[in-house]
């Protein structure tokens, strides 16, 4: 089954705590990307990646960070510089830009506690 | 800078209803225009993608259009089902590619 799996569903962060939300494709893309979703604000854009050890700060990095060390896998991690980092997280992967249709995961839940 | 907008926010129908869903954009110079569904809590479903050059893409009871020089693009459902009451978001890439600028959706309800 051919897809992006994004592991936990939900996620409860304490306060100064780092947590890494995780984004596994199989597509063979070489694109991704982290989007947050807020209510009433739409999907805004964290970090994308076009290719293997390389990625590019988005709207809203201050407080994140990524990784692409393999094709297939890009870790998303929420550090404690993130003063509000309760949202919906959702990760995306494309066959190179975003002029090729995007697929995204089932998204994870991520609170503060 | 690119802006999407989706209009209604919420649209409420009763079964069987044909609807239109509507979403603009602000710069008409655009690689594609994609459509997606979302369900409560759950991530983004692709239902359609209209490349540039064309004007219309149909999948099962969905017809999604697209005209560049207006800005607009329609997504047309066709007898409307109790299934299909989810947010549908429409998203257009930036200039560069690099991301998926997204309206913040309309709010589907078909009701039984």
């Amino acid at each position: 089954d051919g897809g992006i799996t994004q592991s936990p569903k939900y996620l409860f962060r304490k306060e100064g705590q780092n947590v890494t939300l995780s984004c596994e494709q199989n597509l063979n893309h070489d694109a991704m990307y982290w989007y947050r979703q807020d209510p009433g604000q739409g999907l805004r854009l964290i970090y994308y990646s076009q290719i293997v050890n390389d990625f590019q700060k988005g709207d809203i990095a201050e407080g994140y960070s990524v990784s692409r060390e393999k094709k297939e896998s890009f870790p998303l991690t929420v550090t404690s510089a993130q003063k509000n980092p309760t949202a919906f997280y959702l990760c995306a992967s494309s066959e190179q830009r975003f002029n090729t249709e995007a697929f995204f995961g089932q998204g994870t839940r991520l609170t503060v506690v | 800078k690119q802006e999407v907008t989706q209009i209604p926010a919420a649209l409420s129908v009763p079964e069987g209803e044909n609807l239109v869903l509507n979403c603009s954009f602000t710069d008409s110079a655009i690689y594609n225009l994609q459509w997606f569904r979302q369900d409560p809590g759950k991530g983004l479903t692709s239902l359609l993608l209209i490349q540039s050059s064309q004007r219309e893409q149909t999948s099962g009871r969905l017809n999604a259009s697209l005209d560049k020089s207006s800005g607009r693009s329609t997504l047309y459902i066709a007898a409307s089902q109790p299934g299909d009451s989810a947010t549908y978001l429409c998203a257009v890439p930036n200039q560069a590619g690099t991301a998926l600028i997204f309206g913040k959706g309309t709010t589907l309800s078909v009701s039984s």
